[in-house]
Formats: structure tokens, C-alpha cells, sequence
């Protein structure tokens, strides 16, 4: 109950193009969903977060879209360009409590 | 404005050696801080996590230990590594978990 799950593992898009990752969770007291980009050799970070209280956020082109009902959130990648590839992580947390991570995308975007 | 340290950057040591891996967090204070191991195109596995000085929660049980003897400096310790050791290390802090984490650089450490 405590997993957060992630797909694709991996995800090859044209420069331009949309990139959709996707997050399910199962403990419907989870209250906070932030999404963190890691490039090779450093530390992820924080891209964007959203709370159950909105079904969308965006920053930039950067969509995190939730539905509280299914359990699932998702990012998307609006026009994305090379220096987008990164892998990509979901995770979930009660408010005060450790995050639950999911395992990881790897998205790799060519000209 | 807050800062997270982590040092060294990278590391190579033998079989058998000690491990001692530091990180520093700057301009808070009672901050959660976390231990995080990432294997080579892995996720992130969370190692230890800390609510207060002296306060340490292990994940998974291993070769490794955590402490923190001051508010703002976590320590990852090992007295022997083993080869299954080798990964990126990542320390990150978060404020009570309101604003997220933020994390350090890493260090990767390579076990010949």
C-alpha cells in the first residue's frame, strides 16, 4: 500500500514532441505528489509538486495532472527538447512523513 | 537561503575499508534528513532517515550505519564495505516534509 508505481521505465521522444509519464498509488492518505528530474552524476530535484486538492498544475511546460478518484498522476512534458532528457521520478507522501518514490524514468528526447 | 553539502564527490576504496560519508545542511535547523543508495540506472532506496539529533531510522538492514551527532550533520558509516556497496550516495533534508526534499550532490563510491 505504501508502493508508488511508475511507467514507462523508459521513453524515447521526437524534440517537440509530448512527453507523458505516469504514477498509481494505492494509500488514499497520501496529500502531497511532487514529480523531481535527476541528470547523470548529480542529485534529483524538486520540478514540480501538486496537492489532492487541484486535478492540474503546470509550470512552464510542465503539467502534472492528478485524479484523486483513480488513484493516479501523471507528468507531462509540453515541446520537449533535448536537454529535457533526464530521468524522471513521481513520488507521494503524507504531510510531515518520508516520500514514497517510484522507480524511475528514463526519458530521452532527440533532435 | 538553505544549502546541503555532501562530500566526497567520489570514492574509490577497497574491499574490507571504512566508510564515512558526510553531509552538512545550512541555514535551517531540525531538519529531517535522509540516506538514499541509487544503483547504477536504479531508483532511489532509502538507507536511514533522521527527525532529530540522536534519532535514527533504518530502512534496510545492511552493511551500513547512520549517524547524527549535530542538528544539521548526518553521517554514513560503514566499518567494512563489501562490494554490493558500490552506488551513488544522495543525502537530502526536508523541513518537517512540508516543502519536499532537496538533495545533495552525491558521492559515488566504487568498492574494488
Amino acid at each position: 500500500q505504501q508502493q508508488v508505481k511508475q511507467s514507462p521505465q523508459s521513453l524515447i521522444v521526437q524534440k517537440g514532441g509530448i512527453s507523458i509519464i505516469n504514477c498509481a498509488y494505492e494509500n488514499t492518505a497520501f496529500d502531497y505528489f511532487p514529480w523531481y528530474q535527476q541528470f547523470p552524476g548529480k542529485g534529483p530535484a524538486l520540478l514540480i509538486a501538486i496537492r489532492p486538492d487541484v486535478s492540474e498544475k503546470k509550470e512552464g511546460r510542465f503539467t502534472i495532472s492528478f485524479n484523486k478518484s483513480a488513484k493516479q498522476f501523471s507528468l507531462h512534458i509540453m515541446d520537449s527538447q533535448p536537454g529535457d532528457s533526464a530521468t524522471y521520478f513521481c513520488a507521494a507522501s503524507t504531510m510531515g512523513d518520508k516520500l514514497i518514490f517510484g522507480t524511475g524514468t528514463r526519458l530521452q528526447v532527440f533532435p | 537561503s538553505q544549502t546541503i553539502h555532501q562530500w566526497p564527490a567520489t570514492l574509490v576504496q577497497p574491499v574490507g575499508s571504512p566508510l564515512s560519508l558526510e553531509c552538512t545542511v545550512e541555514g535551517t535547523s531540525n531538519p529531517n534528513l535522509y540516506w538514499y543508495r541509487q544503483a547504477a540506472g536504479r531508483g532511489l532506496q532509502l538507507l536511514f532517515y533522521s527527525v532529530g539529533i540522536g534519532q535514527i531510522s533504518s530502512e534496510v538492514p545492511q552493511n551500513l550505519s547512520a549517524s547524527r551527532p549535530q542538528d544539521r550533520q548526518f553521517i554514513l558509516s560503514s566499518k567494512k564495505l563489501l562490494l554490493s556497496d558500490s552506488g551513488f550516495y544522495l543525502c537530502a533534508w526536508t523541513f518537517g516534509g512540508i516543502y519536499g526534499y532537496t538533495f545533495g550532490s552525491g558521492t559515488r563510491l566504487t568498492v574494488v
